[in-house]
């Protein structure tokens, strides 16, 4: 079955970079793209970005726009999700999604990786 | 404050049938971007559980269908079971603002 598995939380102090992980299995990965979201605690979900898991082409959501990026490692059918300058409202649980779209979002999320909780504190 | 707007919460008694709206704008569902919707069970990722606006994924019980008219759509469910007890979020593309955006989410009680 298609399973998306994120890396383990992490805490991080203000200013630092977390980069996660999330290793997708029971398909091609290069017939999908992978989304990136977020869930501050108690709060909705925010697209972050999509990364094409044919090209690498990326599209990001204008707020995370040169402090985020993704990539992928087509060889073990793994996303990564970086973010940089990190601030206390930078905490939220994470998560990778795949998309239908390869090269273009076709903004469907299905299935979800398990999550992954970023915590910001100094 | 979201693009797309979500009652907080929606409650009903086993069996009932309640309605979860979705309300947007002509930038988004008005104008013609398919609607998802997503469950959230308590302490767990999303899951995907109406897609193109009326469509379930396999493994969704058909007590769960989506509609959509105008600048708004709609989560229907009946038959209402204490397992469905979980936050719901619909979800749309945006021309206006070029990305995928999200309702504020809607829980739902089983009383």
């Amino acid at each position: 079955q298609v399973q998306l598995v994120q890396s383990g939380a992490e805490v991080k102090k203000p200013g630092a970079s977390v980069k996660v992980s999330c290793k997708t299995s029971g398909y091609t990965f290069s017939n999908y793209g992978i989304s990136w979201v977020r869930q501050a605690p108690g709060q909705g979900l925010e697209w972050m970005g999509w990364i094409s898991g044919y090209n690498g082409y990326t599209s990001y959501t204008q707020k995370f726009q040169g402090r985020v990026t993704l990539t992928t490692d087509t060889s073990t059918g793994t996303a990564y999700m970086e973010l940089r300058s990190l601030r206390s409202d930078d905490t939220a649980v994470y998560y990778c999604a795949r998309d239908p779209g390869v090269t273009t979002i076709v903004w469907r999320l299905d299935p979800w990786g398990q999550g992954t909780l970023v915590t910001v504190s100094s | 404050q979201s693009v797309l707007t979500q009652p907080p919460s929606v409650s009903g008694a086993p069996g009932q049938r309640v309605t979860i709206s979705c309300t947007g704008s002509s930038s988004n569902i008005g104008a013609g971007y398919d609607v998802n919707w997503y469950q959230q069970l308590p302490g767990t990722a999303p899951k995907l559980l109406i897609y193109g606006n009326n469509n379930r994924p396999s493994g969704v019980p058909d007590r769960f269908s989506g509609s959509k008219s105008g600048t708004s759509a709609s989560l229907a469910i009946t038959g209402l079971q204490a397992e469905d007890e979980a936050d719901y979020y619909c979800q749309s593309y945006d021309s206006s603002l070029r990305v995928g955006v999200f309702g504020g989410g809607t829980k739902l009680a089983v009383l």
